[in-house]
């Protein structure tokens, strides 16, 4: 049973425009959110996060907003620019030392130019 | 500069053989962790170590084992018993407890049983 769900595998956004890409979840222990983003052959990189006492935490271009009513997460990416063409992972933790992170599937961004 | 270094890049098995992947660090990372990726699917957990000479199971633990002799060096062995160990293998390691950041990733191990 997948706890973190990404359930769109794909997403098209012309340049400039704005990407939201969706996260949900089941385990109501999750208190922590992460969105990484990860190229071909390469390792996720970290991107931005958000404390489950917040329900919106901002970085520039990179907004996540987080509904724990709903179990649901989302980043927004504005304005969307070719480079931000990537796989995008949402992840989720309990709290404690340990903090292991449960991951989705990933979303395919392609912005388009 | 610091960071996590996953060797080799490309490997290529054949069936019946234990390969080795490794994987280290120079981050001072107390935790690390080993993850698999398979196309349409997440990062799913194989093993992580917290400290030196202490590992536990993640959710795909089977076929697989590992050793943590050094705080910088967490190596990941696939062995026969792993069915279907194509995949792109990911290292990870954390400061206690991953906060804010979560975990820094290695650039991967692509694994092809031939």
């Amino acid at each position: 049973d997948q706890q973190v769900k990404q359930n769109s595998p794909s997403l098209s956004v012309q340049e400039g425009r704005i990407s939201i890409l969706n996260c949900d979840y089941t385990n109501s222990m999750f208190d922590y959110f992460l969105w990484y983003k990860k190229y071909p052959a390469e390792g996720p990189t970290f991107l931005i996060s958000i404390s489950s006492i917040k329900d919106k935490n901002e970085d520039g271009r990179f907004t996540v907003f987080l509904n724990k009513s709903a179990k649901h997460l989302s980043l927004h990416i504005v304005p969307s620019q070719p480079g931000d063409s990537a796989v995008y992972f949402c992840a989720a933790s309990v709290g404690g030392s340990a903090r292991q992170l449960t991951f989705g599937s990933g979303t395919q961004l392609t912005v388009l130019p | 500069d610091g960071g996590i270094t996953q060797s080799p890049k490309y490997l290529f098995r054949k069936e019946g053989q234990n390969v080795t992947l490794s994987c280290e660090q120079n981050l001072n990372h107390d935790a690390m962790y080993w993850y698999r990726q398979d196309p349409g699917q997440g990062l799913r957990l194989i093993y992580y170590s917290q400290i030196v000479n202490d590992f536990q199971k993640g959710d795909i633990a089977e076929g697989y084992s590992v050793s943590r002799e050094k705080k910088e060096s967490f190596p990941l062995t696939v062995t026969s018993a792993q069915k279907n160990p194509t995949a792109f293998y990911l290292c990870a390691s954390s400061i206690m407890p991953a906060v804010n950041y979560g975990y820094t990733f290695g650039s991967g191990t692509r694994l092809t049983v031939v």
